[in-house]
């Protein structure tokens, strides 16, 4: 069963960029599958932040694609989400999650736990 | 890109049906069959629960069904049982490779 684990600083300074990397255990990326992105504020509803192919293509929310980079490290079994320029309103539980294997494969399978991250002085 | 629209809360007794509808436009929920709804109970992480609009994966329940009817998605929940308390959020493809997500409803289960 795959297994999914997000990792990166809770707290991070505003205009700084936040930094998240999600450790794939029980599979490896390198077989495939598209791999993603997702965020809550608390009390909120759910924001998709962008998906990664594992050969490296990239999908982007339109509303956060000049401030988001994701990249993926298969010797390392890992991808990861940079956000830049963040301010409160970036304040959320950041969840990773694995996207199916097809192109047409529009749901997210197997999530991570989650972690919360802070955007404060 | 507006989120799907979802009703803020449902609620339902035990044993009863409850449906949950999921709002969008011709560009996305009305144009695609690629409708999913996620279970997420507090503190826990969304759990898939209908992909594709009527699918289930492996293991949830057959009470929970989806259906689509142009532009608006539904998830039923039959035979409430209280663990199916929690939030609940549909989900959309959008075109060129983008999700949309629905602002979840809270079920209650009376």
């Amino acid at each position: 069963q795959v297994q999914l684990q997000e990792s990166g600083p809770g707290l991070v300074k505003p205009s700084e960029t936040l930094s998240l990397t999600c450790a794939v255990s029980d599979y490896s990326i390198s077989s495939g599958y598209y791999w993603g992105w997702i965020r809550q504020p608390p009390g909120k509803g759910l924001e998709w932040i962008g998906s990664i192919y594992h050969s490296g293509s990239t999908y982007y929310n339109p509303s956060l694609k000049s401030r988001v980079t994701i990249s993926v490290d298969t010797s390392k079994k890992q991808f990861s989400l940079k956000l830049n320029s963040v301010t409160a309103a970036d304040t959320a539980v950041y969840y990773c999650a694995r996207r199916g294997n097809n192109w047409s494969d529009f749901y997210f399978d197997y999530w991570g736990q989650g972690t919360l991250v802070t955007v404060s002085s | 890109q507006s989120a799907l629209t979802q009703p803020p809360s449902a609620s339902g007794s035990p044993g009863q049906s409850v449906t949950i509808s999921c709002t969008g436009t011709s560009s996305d929920v009305g144009g695609y069959n690629y409708v999913s709804w996620y279970q997420q109970h507090p503190g826990k992480a969304p759990k898939l629960m209908i992909y594709e609009v009527t699918r289930r994966p492996s293991g949830v329940p057959d009470r929970f069904s989806g259906s689509k009817s142009g532009n608006t998605a539904s998830l039923t929940v039959s035979g409430l049982q209280a663990e199916d308390e929690a939030d609940y959020y549909c989900s959309s493809y959008a075109g060129s490779n983008n999700f949309l997500f629905g602002g979840g409803t809270k079920l209650t289960v009376l």
